[in-house]
């Protein structure tokens, strides 16, 4: 059972415009969220995060939404860059665990 | 320069061999883990450990051991039962609960 989905296997934008990413969850006992940015051959790099208690986070380009109700969140690049190319996926966490489930991952295209 | 540091980035192993995969980080991280990633089916986690002398077992731990004597290294074998050893393993840490995992570079381990 798959409780960390990311239903897009891949996405192209233009340079410049707005990267969408989106993640779905199921576990309503998750209550902090990651992002992480990765490269062919390399480990995930950190990117973004947000604990349950907020519904947004900023960190210069990237802002990550959450909806609790809806159990969905979302991470924005804005605006996209070539360098932004790469694999992105959302991870998950519950109250008090170690654990953190990952998505399968969406490969953004950032076009020049 | 702090890290984590796997070793090596890519590993050839005949089948029925155990191989063990090296994971060293300078980080002063208690807590540190193990993940595998195969096409299309994102991080997957093996083991982790919060604490040395502890850990516990994660979503697909069958064919795979580990150890944790010291805070700084949290060694890999993937044993002979392991039915697909073949994937990219990758070793992270954390400070503790609700915090950003950094992670190693990988290894790829191909068994012929």
């Amino acid at each position: 059972d798959q409780q960390v989905k990311q239903n897009s296997p891949s996405l192209s934008v233009q340079e410049g415009r707005i990267s969408i990413l989106n993640c779905d969850y199921t576990n309503s006992m998750f209550d902090y969220f990651l992002w992480y940015k990765k490269y062919p051959a390399e480990g995930p790099t950190f990117l973004i995060s947000i604990s349950s208690i907020k519904d947004k986070n900023e960190d210069g380009r990237f802002t990550v939404f959450l909806n609790k109700s809806a159990k969905h969140l979302s991470l924005h690049i804005v605006p996209s860059q070539p360098g932004d190319s790469a694999v992105y996926f959302c991870a998950a966490s519950a109250r008090g665990t170690y654990k953190y489930i990952f998505g399968t991952g969406t490969r953004l295209k950032v076009l020049a | 320069d702090g890290g984590i540091t796997q070793s090596p980035k890519y590993l050839f192993r005949k089948e029925g061999q155990n191989v063990t995969l090296s994971c060293e980080q300078n980080l002063n991280h208690d807590a540190m883990y193990w993940y595998r990633q195969d096409p299309g089916q994102g991080l997957r986690l093996i083991y982790y450990s919060q604490i040395v002398n502890d850990f516990q077992k994660g979503d697909i731990a069958e064919g795979y051991s580990v150890s944790r004597e010291k805070k700084e290294s949290f060694p890999l074998t993937v044993t002979s039962a392991q039915k697909n050893p073949t994937a990219f393993y990758l070793c992270a840490s954390n400070r503790g609960v609700r915090t950003e995992a950094f992670f190693g570079q990988g290894t790829r381990l191909t068994v012929v």
